[in-house]
């Protein structure tokens, strides 16, 4: 069963760029992975799958300023040019063997 | 458009049950498999339950096994989870959400949400 695991807090300044990260347990690099936004008071939005290899593939109208990327087990969200309602809970999203569904922590973005 | 739309949660006491529901629009329902999550107040979200496209295969967190049963009607294009022997912790937005899967499953859309409240 894998595990992922997300930094609870992260922050950057309007217009500049962040990149979280979403790490899977020890046995687990080649996972793919989804990143989910739930901004205050909302419903998540699936933003994009990745892959292990770094390519990835978002929702639709996700704007461009979301980007994915991997190395090893680490799995990256970068937002650029930040916006104020970038503001957000941001979640990743696993597939176990043993079937079962798995959520990271979430990480909950300031946008200063 | 892809819609999910989730009815049916409301106060309930310890131990009793309650069954919420998802209508399902925009896509060909009996195509998709589709899964349960929560979301209790101020936590992170917690996968609940799968359902396959025609409902063949089930899947559940430990967490609500023997508890809640998750089913679908295709022809309804409707997602139900019936809970029974409700506790505190099982306070939570639900929500329903479309599921992507291959080799690989993740969600890909999500219904707004409904709350359910286990208390006395």
């Amino acid at each position: 069963q894998p595990v992922l695991t997300q930094s609870s807090s992260a922050s950057a300044s309007l217009g500049s760029s962040v990149k979280l990260t979403c790490t899977l347990s020890s046995g687990h690099s080649s996972y793919i992975i989804a990143w989910h936004q739930q901004q205050p008071g909302k419903a998540p939005r699936y933003l994009m799958k990745l892959e292990s290899s770094g390519s990835y593939n978002k929702g639709s109208g996700v704007p461009d300023r979301f980007s994915g990327s991997s190395s090893g087990a680490d799995r990256y969200l970068t937002i650029s040019n930040l916006q104020s309602d970038d503001e957000a809970d941001y979640y990743c999203e696993t597939w176990g063997s043993n079937t079962r569904g798995v959520f990271g922590g979430g990480t909950k973005l300031t946008v200063l | 458009e892809v819609q999910l739309v989730e009815s049916g949660g409301g106060l309930v006491q310890p131990g009793g049950s309650l069954r919420v529901s998802c209508a399902a629009s925009g896509f060909t329902f009996s195509s998709y498999e589709m899964d349960w999550v929560r979301q209790a107040p101020g936590k992170g979200l917690e996968w609940v339950s799968y359902i396959s496209s025609s409902g063949g295969s089930i899947y559940y967190a430990d967490s609500v096994k023997g508890r809640f049963t998750i089913s679908r009607d295709n022809a309804k294009n409707a997602l139900y989870l019936q809970m029974n022997s409700l506790r505190a912790e099982d306070t939570a937005i639900y929500y329903c959400a479309r599921v992507v899967s291959g080799s690989y499953h993740y969600v890909d859309y999500w219904g707004q949400g409904t709350l359910v409240t286990v208390s006395s």
